[in-house]
């Protein structure tokens, strides 16, 4: 099984608002990622989790702030975001070390009004 | 990471192979080449990845050349539903500051044809 589970697949919110995205796997990996695609763009990294610590933040502003519970699960908390931030939010995860392989959920549709 | 240049798009005849080029010229000896496609609104898919020999999975065959400085990914009998766009990139093994990080280019659009 090589499944990655998001949700919501679609989610709209004010600028005020305060939401929650999140990614689940039970493939046993021990590194979970946030990616954001913009349309007609490729995936840009966000977030990088190894054994449940922030590995890697790519400069992303404040008002996302990622969470990873336990080992199968990962979430996205959103506050105060700006429309510019409508895009596809992407979660993947993978084995730790070694020529890794991520694998990716189908994502969620993020607008933001 | 190195960087790796795709045409922007390519057609193909359903049931032919599809042959997607990618040059990744600065490939150092210790990077990996992994192919994704994404198909419209949906997260990427991975695909295959190889290093220095030529890999084949039920999905595709990948071909590096012996210099490593390009490769191609085969899709051997394409059909309509592999229309999607393909990534092509290189990176090392995960560790170090580069960890985990998978760096997209623009990619191909392959479309597939009746």
């Amino acid at each position: 099984d090589t499944e990655v589970t998001q949700t919501p697949k679609h989610l709209v919110m004010g600028m005020t608002n305060k939401k929650s995205l999140k990614c689940e796997q039970h493939m046993g990996h021990r590194a979970m990622y946030w990616y954001k695609q913009k349309a007609k763009k490729p995936p840009e990294l966000m977030f990088v989790y190894s054994y449940e610590k922030l590995s890697i933040n790519e400069s992303v502003p404040s008002r996302f702030s990622p969470e990873c519970p336990n080992s199968s699960l990962l979430n996205l908390h959103l506050h105060a975001l700006q429309p510019e931030d409508s895009a596809l939010y992407l979660c993947a995860s993978s084995q730790v070390g070694g020529p890794v392989t991520q694998y990716f959920g189908p994502g969620t549709r993020l607008l933001v009004l | 990471d190195a960087k790796t240049t795709q045409p922007p798009s390519m057609d193909c005849a359903e049931g032919r192979a599809a042959n997607l080029p990618c040059n990744h010229s600065t490939i150092s000896g210790n990077e990996y080449v992994y192919w994704y496609r994404q198909i419209h609104s949906q997260g990427p898919q991975y695909i295959i990845h190889g290093l220095k020999n030529n890999e084949t999975n039920e999905m595709a065959s990948l071909i590096i050349t012996e210099d490593r400085k390009s490769s191609t990914l085969i899709l051997p009998h394409a059909t309509l539903r592999d229309t999607a766009v393909y990534y092509c990139i290189v990176r090392g093994l995960a560790g170090g500051t580069s960890y985990g990080k998978l760096t997209f280019g623009q990619g191909t659009i392959l479309t597939v044809h009746p």
